[in-house]
């Protein structure tokens, strides 16, 4: 069965420098690949998904991500960190199309200094 | 447009007792999904629907778990005998169909005392 791991379970950065979460996942077969964010007291929303074709994949706000395969990585990346950055982040991996399968990580906080 | 809604945002029940969690998906998806975040955690898989029936609930504990969606649209999570292990953030989420985004509601905080 496919899995994710988030490393650091908590990120700070300042405002304006460069935003880099970690993630690893682990699946038998070749992975489809999630990051989503949720804000306090909302629900989960996509920011950017792998699946085929171009590993460097750019999502909402800025962020984008790159799948590599030697490392089984996939992690997320923001050149500029904004105040409104400020939230939970999910990597989540499904190992079917249909991604009735997602497992997520336990998820990492960004925390964004003035 | 209306997003994923859930009912009742909080839900406090004490050990023992029955409880009906509520999702209202987006008006037109056919897949609906039922999660569970205990704190610290990532969302946990517990059941989805394709229309009516339940296409894969592998992801259930036990059997004090149980959803229905009896018209293909809104969807009930029941708990039984809940214990206080269940407390958790719940969530639903819907999407037009397999293989594309799923669309999350904002999740209804169980807490059983």
């Amino acid at each position: 069965a496919q899995s994710v791991t988030q490393l650091g379970s908590h990120v700070s950065v300042s405002e304006g420098a460069l935003v880099l979460l970690r993630c690893n996942y682990s699946s038998s077969v070749p992975p489809y690949l999630f990051w989503y964010v949720q804000y306090p007291n909302q629900g989960l929303q996509l920011l950017l998904k792998y699946t085929t074709g171009a590993t460097l994949v750019k999502g909402i706000n800025g962020f984008e991500a790159e799948f590599k395969k030697s490392e089984t990585s996939f992690h997320l990346t923001k050149p500029s960190a904004h105040m409104s950055d400020a939230a939970e982040y999910f990597c989540a991996v499904s190992a079917s199309y249909n991604n009735n399968d997602m497992r997520f990580g336990a998820g990492t906080r960004l925390t964004v200094k003035p | 447009g209306a997003g994923v809604s859930q009912t009742p945002s909080n839900k406090v029940t004490e050990k023992g007792k029955y409880v009906e969690l509520r999702c209202d998906p987006i008006s037109g998806h056919t897949a609906l999904y039922w999660y569970r975040q205990s704190l610290g955690q990532g969302p946990e898989f517990l059941i989805y629907f394709q229309g009516t029936g339940a296409a894969d609930d592998s992801g259930l504990p036990n059997d004090r778990f149980f959803a229905v969606r009896p018209e293909g649209s809104v969807s009930t999570l029941k708990i039984q005998r809940t214990e206080r292990g269940d407390s958790a953030v719940y969530l639903c989420a819907s999407s037009p169909g397999t293989g594309v985004e799923q669309y999350f509601g904002p999740g209804t905080r169980l807490t059983v005392t």
